[in-house]
């Protein structure tokens, strides 16, 4: 059964700190698709990034970056200079080609940016 | 595209009552899906449907819980009698017919049983 865990319940920085978010997922399917969606105060669920099983390129977005290792069975997320905007909740999700299409979400990770 | 639209954004009804929340998917997209987001358990996986099909409902915790989608463009949850254990934000979204996709969320409901 597809699994996916985030170990951090909460993290708080002050503005400027880089933050790295930890998820490690557990999947018997060899192609597989890894996610991630920030949960603003307000609410609404919103897609950061995909990355397939395949591709174990590392990515940078601006101040974001993901660091996918299939060795360790992890796809990290980094904020660098974190700014209080990025205050929400992060959650980690995984689909399967052959398992459920459906996204298996991790508990998700708080994250508090001080001013 | 106006993205996922859900209705209503808050619900309150008395412990009993029959509760239904609305969901009109993304144009196009052939996946539809609820979740539910509590403080306990997370997001969970209600039901799913392709083709407006279900798929997996293996998620729906009992059967005061029903689902359908009766064409492409509107899904309803239902809950009859609701409980205050039913209390949490549902969540519905869509996503095209491609493996690996990812998932388009509404603004869920926030559903309050007294």
């Amino acid at each position: 059964a597809q699994k996916v865990t985030q170990a951090q319940t909460e993290i708080s920085v002050v503005e400027k700190e880089d933050v790295t978010l930890d998820c490690v997922y557990e999947t018997r399917d060899t192609t597989y698709y890894l996610f991630w969606y920030k949960q603003p105060p307000s609410g609404e669920l919103v897609f950061l990034i995909r990355r397939n099983s395949f591709d174990e390129q590392n990515e940078i977005s601006g101040r974001y970056s993901w660091n996918f290792q299939k060795s360790t069975s992890s796809f990290n997320f980094t904020i660098t200079a974190s700014q209080v905007v990025d205050s929400a909740v992060y959650f980690c999700a995984l689909s399967e080609e052959a398992g459920r299409r459906a996204l298996t979400f991790g508990s998700g990770t708080r994250l508090q940016v001080q001013p | 595209d106006a993205g996922v639209i859900q209705s209503p954004r808050h619900e309150v009804t008395e412990m009993g009552q029959e509760v239904t929340l609305r969901c009109k998917p993304i144009s196009g997209h052939d996946y539809l899906f609820w979740y539910r987001q509590t403080m306990m358990r997370g997001l969970e996986l209600l039901i799913y449907f392709n083709n407006n099909v279900p798929i997996d409902d293996s998620g729906m915790p009992e059967d005061r819980f029903s689902a359908k989608m009766p064409n492409a463009s509107f899904s309803t949850l239902k809950i009859q009698p609701s409980e205050p254990r039913d209390s949490a934000v549902y969540f519905c979204a869509s996503s095209w017919d491609r493996v690996g996709t990812e998932a388009f969320f509404g603004q869920g409901t926030r559903l309050t049983v007294v």
